[in-house]
């Protein structure tokens, strides 16, 4: 019964490597986010998809990619894996995209680049 | 975005009331208050959001000053499963801007 779901939970990997995050919700929210924690925990912003539709994109590198298939997922693609994407990244969901709506976040995926 | 100012940790005891201070000097008026919170190796998780009244729920109340320059989260009796960071955060748009927080150690 997750509401907000996130695979794999650990991943570690090369640099250099391609790599995918999943996450789905099903809660039937029509915005889901990407957010980064850092080694000095501060979380930050990546990506917002609304209806499938792209619209946050905060200054994050190209080699990140979000691609939403469906109103449900919301995945996170990243190219050429460089030590500082070493980070909690975390999705999230919430039933609209405004301010007093209220974010549904996953469990997080602990991404450890060698 | 304005900014919050937050106690880096506060402590309290175990079944006492805990009251969190936040600092948001530049608020406008567009802005709400949310309150989330994080427990250790979990993702965020929402407590509590106001706009300019005071605020209840099940988890805290919201204090909101008049001048909506400060807020206070309460806890009305803190469990150790409240130990968590705090996040205090002016929302007007899609994203939540997550600042430092404030960690919160409860002891028995």
């Amino acid at each position: 019964d997750t509401a907000v779901s996130q695979t794999p939970k650990y991943l570690v990997t090369q640099m250099g490597n391609d790599k995918s995050i999943k996450c789905e919700q099903n809660l039937g929210h029509d915005t889901m986010y990407w957010y980064k924690q850092d080694s000095k925990k501060f979380l930050k912003i990546m990506f917002s998809y609304n209806n499938k539709e792209l619209i946050i994109n905060e200054t994050v590198p190209n080699r990140f990619s979000p691609k939403s298939p469906d109103k449900a997922h919301l995945n996170l693609h990243i190219n050429s894996l460089e030590l500082g994407d070493s980070a909690v990244y975390f999705c999230a969901s919430s039933p609209y995209s405004g301010a007093t709506d209220t974010q549904y976040f996953g469990p997080g995926t602990r991404l450890t680049v060698l | 975005d304005a900014k919050t100012t937050q106690p880096n940790s506060m402590e309290s005891n175990e079944e006492e009331p805990v009251h969190l201070p936040c600092n948001h000097s530049t608020i406008s008026g567009t802005d709400y208050i949310h309150w989330y919170r994080q427990l250790p190796s979990q993702g965020p998780e929402y407590v509590i959001h106001g706009l300019t009244s005071n605020v209840n729920n099940r988890m805290a109340s919201l204090a909101i000053a008049e001048d909506r320059k400060s807020s206070t989260l309460i806890l009305h009796r803190a469990t150790l499963r409240d130990a968590a960071v705090y996040y205090c955060i002016l929302r007007s748009g899609y994203a939540l801007n997550f600042g430092k927080g404030t960690s919160l150690l409860v002891t028995p």
